[in-house]
């Protein structure tokens, strides 16, 4: 049972900011967002996640809407090697068998020259 | 190099076979987690293992099954293959205890099986 929706594709130019949506209205209080992406068959790599506060590291930044039904990952200046599919997870604390994390479709993002 | 290392990394085997497939945690992981990636099937979670024990068990076929040993490696043992079983197997390990929230999962570089 998907608790996230993302559009399946998207695009970008090299340089300008890609932002990436995705909806999780049933999310609950305690539950953070986690942002994962996956280039071309090598194993996902985290970017980012959070709870409710916008959060920025050196890879991206997270802004989750107030109501916490959405949120947006904002990578600043794609580059060709940001291509890639982008997963966006809900997830509860830490409770042993609630840990995993459960991938969706994603969201393929391609960022054209 | 995320630290999380799985060997082999190519496998090519017959149906009716079995293989295992080897995962070392990153230094400091208790938690080992396996998923397996087809073409039509996205990642999917198959199983879980924390400090030795398993924890969670996901769309793991009676075919498949999993160990974690005392120095925390993790061996994914896939037997009476079928070409349905051709696939990326990912291990990702995480520092976690009981009531502390993860602050996410190291993925390995994977394990391409393919049947034949």
């Amino acid at each position: 049972d998907a608790k996230t929706t993302q559009p399946p594709s998207m695009d970008c130019a090299e340089g300008r900011a890609a932002n990436l949506p995705c909806n999780h209205s049933t999310i609950s209080g305690n539950e953070y967002v986690y942002w994962y992406r996956q280039i071309h068959s090598q194993g996902p790599q985290y970017i980012i996640h959070g709870l409710k506060n916008n959060e920025t590291n050196e890879m991206a930044s997270l802004i989750i809407t107030e109501d916490r039904k959405s949120s947006t990952l904002i990578l600043p200046h794609a580059t060709l090697r940001d291509t890639a599919v982008y997963y966006c997870i809900v997830r509860g604390t830490y409770t042993g068998a609630n840990s995993k994390l459960t991938f969706g479709k994603g969201i393929t993002l391609s960022v054209r020259p | 190099d995320s630290g999380v290392t799985q060997t082999p990394k190519h496998l090519i085997t017959a149906t009716g076979q079995r293989v295992t497939l080897r995962c070392s945690p990153r230094s400091g992981d208790l938690s080992v987690y396996w998923y397996q990636q087809s073409l039509d099937q996205g990642l999917q979670f198959l199983i879980q293992y924390y400090n030795g024990e398993e924890r969670a068990k996901g769309n793991i076929l009676e075919r498949f099954s999993a160990q974690q040993f005392p120095d925390l490696h993790s061996e994914l043992n896939l037997s009476s293959l079928e070409l349905g079983d051709s696939a990326l197997y990912f291990c990702a390990s995480s520092v976690t205890g009981s009531g502390t929230l993860s602050i996410g999962y190291t993925f390995g570089s994977g394990t391409r099986l393919t049947v034949v």
